[in-house]
């Protein structure tokens, strides 16, 4: 089975700051990797997805992740972090199933950011 | 704009009385899936529907069960909600086909259970 690993639940930056927000999967087959932002009491949004084109991805809100398959690794970076970054973000990874895909999600990253 | 919409937002609810939560979504998106989030941790799948049939995941408890009377449609419903349920229930929807999409969340509904 397909997983995902998130280092850290929570992750304090200043403003202007360098992100990084680290994920590893888990996958026997070339996975497909995605990141969604969560803020309080809404659901998951997209930032970007890796389906085996690009191994740099670059995603919404200034976000981008890269794929490391020999660190197998998808970590996600934001080169100045603004206090609107604030929020939950989750590293998932997709897993075919029954003719469908079914996404596994890591436990999260809460993302506190310095004024 | 296409979107999922979730009913109601907030639902509060006795110990033991059933209660049902509401998905409808303009995407015209073949497949459904019900997440429960609770604090501070990863949604977690209870069961999706691909057209008409339905998945269940198998450590899912019977004490939920799903509805989906078309395909902009899908309800959720607790029997006999416990503590345990307080939760968030997100509903996402995605397009099956032979390449992954991305899923489509709702803003979710908050269910607390006294």
């Amino acid at each position: 089975a397909q997983s995902v690993t998130q280092l850290g639940s929570h992750v304090s930056v200043s403003e202007g700051a360098l992100v990084l927000l680290r994920c590893n999967y888990s996958s026997s087959v070339p996975p497909y990797l995605f990141w969604y932002v969560q803020y309080p009491n809404q659901g998951l949004q997209l930032l970007l997805k890796y389906t085996s084109a690009a191994t740099l991805v670059k995603g919404i809100n200034g976000f981008e992740a890269e794929f490391k398959k020999s660190e197998t690794s998808f970590h996600l970076t934001k080169p100045s972090a603004h206090m609107s970054d604030a929020a939950e973000y989750f590293c998932a990874v997709s897993d075919l199933s029954a003719g469908t895909y079914k996404y596994i999600f890591g436990t999260g990253t809460r993302l506190k950011v310095l004024a | 704009d296409a979107m999922v919409i979730q009913n109601p937002r907030y639902q509060v609810t006795q110990f033991g009385k059933p209660v049902t939560l509401s998905c409808s979504q303009t995407l015209n998106h073949n497949v459904m899936y019900w997440y429960q989030q609770k604090s501070s941790q990863a949604p977690k799948l209870l069961f999706h529907y691909y057209d008409k049939d339905f998945n269940n995941e198998a450590d899912t408890p019977d004490n939920f069960q799903s509805r989906r009377p078309n395909t902009s449609f899908c309800f959720l419903d607790i029997r006999s909600p416990g503590l345990g349920d307080a939760a968030m229930y997100l509903c996402a929807t995605s397009r099956a086909s032979g390449r992954v999409g991305e899923l489509f969340f709702g803003e979710g509904s908050r269910l607390t259970v006294l």
